[in-house]
């Protein structure tokens, strides 16, 4: 069956670099999109950016110059890097399978918390 | 950016009652999608495109909308309706969520 899974640091220093990691099974990753999404503590959801089955990427333009997505096809695993990190941006990190323009499975998440 | 908004943000009804939400975009999109989240949980795709219901979905749910106005009605409220639902829009870059309609029964 389709499942994702993220993991990560869960504490990140300000000004720093936050790496996650979002493990698949069940489908590849040359056939659907992966797409994160995070939620700050107690508030709603925003997308963050997107991988495609090409390889090819989108991101949120309010994040853009912070952020990376990456895979790797062998390990089945797509790859979260944002830098210059500050407490805003400590929320629960979820990786979610796109299929079309909605999301329908995603990942438990992962909670990023920012200080020092 | 395309916003929607979702209303009301909290609502509480009873077991049986009939309930709308509403999500409303600020131009016009081909499609709303919803994903119902329970505290502690992660969301879950609940209906795509306007109205498909997805696996596992009870009926009593149904969605309908056009342009830029949207709605989710769940036809005779049941306890495990109890959660946060989510509008999401995929018409224009970025991705974007409503900020959710939080339902609780009484």
């Amino acid at each position: 069956q389709v499942q994702l899974k993220e993991s990560g640091p869960g504490l990140v220093q300000p000004a720093q670099t936050l790496s996650l990691t979002c493990s698949v099974s069940g489908f590849s990753l040359t056939s659907y999109t992966v797409t994160w999404v995070r939620q700050p503590p107690g508030k709603g959801l925003e997308w963050i950016g997107e991988i495609w089955s090409d390889g090819s990427t989108d991101y949120n333009s309010a994040l853009k110059s912070r952020l990376s997505i990456s895979r790797d096809t062998s390990k089945s695993q797509v790859l979260l890097k944002m830098n210059s990190l500050q407490t805003e941006d400590s929320a629960i990190y979820f990786c979610t399978r796109a299929r079309g323009w909605y999301f329908d499975f995603w990942g438990p998440g992962t909670m990023v918390t920012v200080s020092s | 950016e395309i916003v929607l908004t979702q209303s009301p943000t909290t609502m509480a009804a009873s077991p049986g009652e009939r309930v709308t939400l509403t999500c409303r975009a600020t131009s016009s999109i081909n499609y709303i999608h919803w994903y119902q989240q329970r505290s502690g949980t992660s969301p879950k795709l609940w209906i795509s495109e306007t109205s498909k219901l997805a696996s596992g979905v009870p009926n009593r749910f149904s969605g309908r909308g056009s342009g830029t106005s949207y709605s989710l009605t769940i036809n005779s409220l049941e306890t495990e309706d109890a959660a946060t639902y989510y509008c999401q829009q995929g018409y224009n870059y970025p991705l974007t969520f409503g900020s959710g309609t939080k339902l609780e029964i009484k």
